[in-house]
């Protein structure tokens, strides 16, 4: 079973940027697509991006011009850059694994999520 | 953009039949799932491709489709099934959530 675990600082400064990585373990990195997704608070589920095993991304187009998104295959790990983040950018964030098959899209894995504050 | 319509909200009775709809534009037209998340707890995929239920999901969660609207049916609801509901979809390579819907069973 496919275990994910995000982790990273909880609170960042308004302008700088947001830096988080999720290992995977219990499977290898080197298939299938990976995600982040975002809960601000009080508001519902945002997709941030995905990135697949050989490095293609796609990004939400309202964070394109702000996010990064990365692929260790050698620690199994992938990461998530945000950049001259916001007080709107606070949310929990999740990574999960991504399916893609058929056409269909959805995520069967999820990690248990980390609180980013941003404030000064 | 693409986007997915929920009800904010949803009452049902214990022992009763909980509905949550997703409508969007050609929804017809493609594969929707759908999430159950508890307060503190990370997303529970219940739903994927329209109908089908993974492993460990009870079978009184099932998915439906008609014409550009999904529908998740919770059949003999219980206290535990009180959460936020998501449906999710795609469009053009891109993930597009619904706003999400409160199932609140009284």
């Amino acid at each position: 079973q496919v275990q994910l675990q995000e982790s990273g600082p909880g609170l960042v400064r308004p302008s700088e940027t947001l830096s988080l990585t999720c290992t995977v373990s219990g499977g290898s990195i080197s298939t299938y697509y990976w995600s982040w997704i975002r809960r601000p608070p009080g508001k519902g589920l945002e997709w941030i991006g995905y990135i697949s095993y050989s490095g293609s991304t796609n990004f939400n187009p309202s964070l394109k011009s702000r996010v990064t998104i990365s692929i260790d295959t050698s620690k199994n790990q992938f990461s998530l850059r945000l950049s001259s983040v916001t007080a709107a950018d606070t949310a929990v964030y999740y990574c999960a694994r991504l399916i893609v098959v058929a056409g269909t899209y959805f995520f069967p894995n999820w990690g248990q999520g980390t609180l980013v504050t941003v404030s000064s | 953009s693409y986007e997915l319509t929920q009800p904010p909200s949803v009452s049902v009775s214990p022992g009763q039949t909980a509905s949550i709809t997703c409508s969007g534009d050609k929804l017809g037209d493609k594969d929707a799932c759908w999430y159950q998340q508890k307060p503190g707890q990370s997303p529970v995929l219940v739903i994927y491709q329209h109908n089908k239920r993974p492993s460990g999901i009870p079978e009184r969660f099932s998915g439906s489709k008609s014409g550009n609207t999904a529908t998740l049916t919770i059949s003999g609801t219980q206290a535990m099934d009180e959460a936020d509901y998501y449906c999710q979809a795609w469009d053009s390579s891109t993930v597009v959530f619904g706003g999400g819907t409160k199932l609140t069973v009284l």
